[in-house]
């Protein structure tokens, strides 16, 4: 039961260069989610998918695009890496309990850009 | 910005002692919920109590919500050293999608 899987686990870029986060679920669940965390900082949402076919903004979308590929697969893609997005980028997908989103979620992807 | 805040920010204590980590938030909420992260983990869901709840309580967790002073707490007795984490309070902002997430607690606990 793999739950929620994130590709690369590390990576280093340069500033400029583009890259793509994959993420991957095997829990049915119909909502996914990108988060980036910063030191001593909460997560903080960069886009999510409410369900297959549908993407919208969260707190902090600038320099970043998301591809809902299925209703498994969830992706990041930044265009051209700045140093202010170095971070940890979580991703995570939810079921509904009492009416709340309850996250699951990847073990984090490391991103430092140069 | 961030919905929630927790306090306070870090938190030691011995193992077998009761830790308490407070969650303030902004505006109206539907539901509240509690994850606890190791080092270099993701997030874990421990908790969830809805705006209509007061209190509840899931094994050696209890969380209070106090709607009217837009606060909640997560109580821990009796800790381990296997709770050393940081932990967050996440609302939901009223409905939708965003949840979001607080700055977290980080607590150690010492055997």
């Amino acid at each position: 039961n793999a739950g929620v899987t994130q590709t690369p686990k590390f990576q280093v870029l340069k500033t400029g260069q583009s890259m793509t986060l994959q993420c991957a679920q095997d829990m049915n669940h119909n909502s996914m989610y990108w988060y980036r965390q910063d030191p001593g900082m909460g997560l903080r949402l960069i886009y999510y998918s409410a369900s297959e076919g549908t993407t919208d903004k969260g707190e902090v979308p600038n320099g970043y695009n998301v591809s809902r590929l299925n209703k498994r697969e969830f992706s990041l893609r930044l265009e051209s890496a700045a140093p202010s997005q170095t971070s940890v980028y979580f991703c995570a997908s939810s079921y509904k309990s009492s009416g709340a989103n309850v996250l699951t979620f990847g073990a984090g992807s490391r991103l430092t850009v140069l | 910005s961030q919905q929630g805040e927790e306090d306070p920010q870090a938190l030691s204590i011995q193992e077998g002692e009761n830790a308490t980590m407070n969650c303030s938030y902004k505006t109206s909420i539907n539901n509240l919920q509690w994850y606890r992260q190791n080092s270099g983990r993701g997030l874990v869901h421990l908790i969830l109590i809805r705006s209509n709840e007061r209190e509840k309580h899931s094994g050696r967790l209890r969380v209070t919500l106090d709607t009217s002073k837009k606060s909640s707490s997560l109580l821990i007795t009796a800790s381990r050293a296997a709770d050393t984490a940081s932990y967050f309070c996440a609302t939901d902002g009223g409905g939708g999608f965003k949840t979001i997430f607080g700055a977290g607690t980080r607590l150690f606990v010492k055997a």
